[in-house]
């Protein structure tokens, strides 16, 4: 697709179910980000990837999180025993590479946790 | 990394200019100033991005101080489409962190 794909738009699950949320970047964009954003708040950066390279993972918020990313294209962020304060709406956003700032987002996933 | 403050929120009459400044103190010579917005229930938007010198493009402008530390991005002409929330971000090593900006309202 022409844009940042990402899936479920919407998922509500009860509490203590494990979810994954997918992530398609734009087709030749080596970097691809995570962030997180609750209700009424701003966007809190949760993990990025790099080409080949080590993700940064400095910002997940706890170990119920991880995110992985095959063949430097397609990423799922995983959340075990999700809680409900996990609630918010979870967006990715690749760019071209690690030296541009222009990042296009996905529309995101919004996660109700009940 | 550098940090930003905003104001929380501004007003605009439609069809006047948006001024909407951003403080970064923290500055370092290399590190790039981006401007994003954020329409309610979308993802974040491009807009634009400069180092020392004024930017200009289809959407908007870009002041920079000369000592860099604040910026401005003006919106020439604001109209209603252009209500949203606008973050300023100075990124290095590809963090971005993008606070909660300043919500901008056009007002008919």
């Amino acid at each position: 697709g022409a844009g940042v794909s990402q899936s479920p738009s919407n998922k509500v699950t009860e509490k203590g179910k494990d979810v994954e949320l997918r992530c398609d970047p734009i087709s030749g964009h080596t970097a691809l980000y995570w962030y997180r954003q609750s209700l009424g708040q701003g966007l809190e950066f949760l993990i990025y990837f790099q080409g080949n390279s080590a993700p940064d993972k400095s910002g997940l918020p706890s170990d119920r999180f991880s995110a992985e990313r095959t063949g430097g294209s397609v990423s799922t962020l995983t959340i075990q025993r999700t809680q409900q304060e996990d609630s918010a709406v979870y967006l990715c956003a690749s760019s071209r590479t690690r030296d541009t700032g222009e990042l296009f987002f996905g529309e995101g996933s919004r996660l109700t946790v009940l | 990394d550098a940090k930003t403050t905003q104001p929380t929120s501004m007003d605009c009459a439609e069809g006047r200019a948006a001024n909407l400044p951003c403080n970064h103190s923290t500055i370092s010579g290399n590190e790039y100033v981006y401007w994003y917005r954020q329409i309610h229930s979308q993802g974040p938007q491009y807009i634009i991005h400069g180092l020392k010198n004024n930017e200009t493009n289809e959407m908007a402008s870009l002041i920079i101080t000369e000592d860099r530390k604040s910026s401005t991005l003006i919106l020439p002409h604001a109209t209603l489409r252009d209500t949203a929330v606008y973050y300023c971000i100075v990124i290095s090593s590809n963090q971005f962190y993008f606070g909660t900006g300043t919500s901008l309202t056009v007002i008919p």
